[in-house]
């Protein structure tokens, strides 16, 4: 079993749809959870980064983490084509422990 | 965030030779890291990369495969030595927040790497 599980898609959805993404782990240590952004060709972009469980909101973005759960999300309200990507989750215990990435969702969102 | 440039951008190299792909930071970091992604992966830590220490590996990456430098507290390079077209990859690095702290990290535009 993987440390942190998500689901690869590919995810379609017409624009304006609200996007939810997901990931699962089975590390209890993890405590910082991150949402990265990757187009094409490019290198991954820091969206969101939380500490333990909660919200997190960032204008269309907003990060949730269950830690009881062991389950995190992304949800991104009024979706645009410009959203289209491969969204990463990424996580760590924190104290200078590597991230842990789960395997992206390819996300298209049709005009 | 801090603004991080690699060179080269891309190269198609023959098996059996070496590249070295560096990495800048417009600003003193403490950590940075390598990475590699396979076409449709995830990124999987190559090593990490102190300044002033032997580079930290994580299990199936030798030094003598993938040497790394980290000369001062804005740049790094690492080295695909003997290459074969399983190398062919994209190669990133990133870095932590510096003295602002926090887990973190930032990454380059990558090297896009073939090898025939």
């Amino acid at each position: 079993q993987k440390e942190v599980e998500q689901d690869p898609g590919p995810l379609s959805v017409p624009e304006g749809a609200i996007v939810s993404l997901n990931c699962t782990y089975s590390n209890s240590a993890f405590q910082y959870f991150m949402w990265y952004r990757q187009y094409s060709r490019k290198g991954p972009e820091l969206l969101m980064y939380t500490y333990s469980s909660g919200n997190k909101e960032d204008g269309r973005f907003t990060a949730q983490v269950d830690k009881s759960s062991k389950y995190i999300s992304l949800f991104i309200r009024d979706s645009q084509p410009s959203d289209s990507a491969t969204y990463l989750c990424a996580m760590s215990a924190g104290g200078a422990q590597k991230l842990v990435f789960g395997q992206g969702t390819r996300l298209t969102i049709n005009p | 965030s801090a603004v991080i440039s690699q060179k080269p951008s891309r190269d198609i190299c023959q098996r059996g030779t070496s590249l070295t792909i560096q990495c800048q930071v417009d600003s003193q970091v403490t950590m940075m890291f390598w990475y590699r992604q396979q076409p449709g992966q995830s990124l999987t830590l190559i090593a990490t990369a102190n300044q002033g220490s032997e580079a930290t590996y994580e299990s199936g990456f030798v030094i003598d495969k993938f040497p790394i430098s980290r000369p001062n507290l804005t740049f790094s390079t690492l080295t695909v030595s003997n290459m074969s077209p399983e190398d062919s990859s994209i190669y990133l690095c990133s870095v932590d927040r510096g003295l602002a702290g926090g887990d973190e990290q930032f990454f380059g535009p990558g090297t896009r790497l073939t090898v025939l």
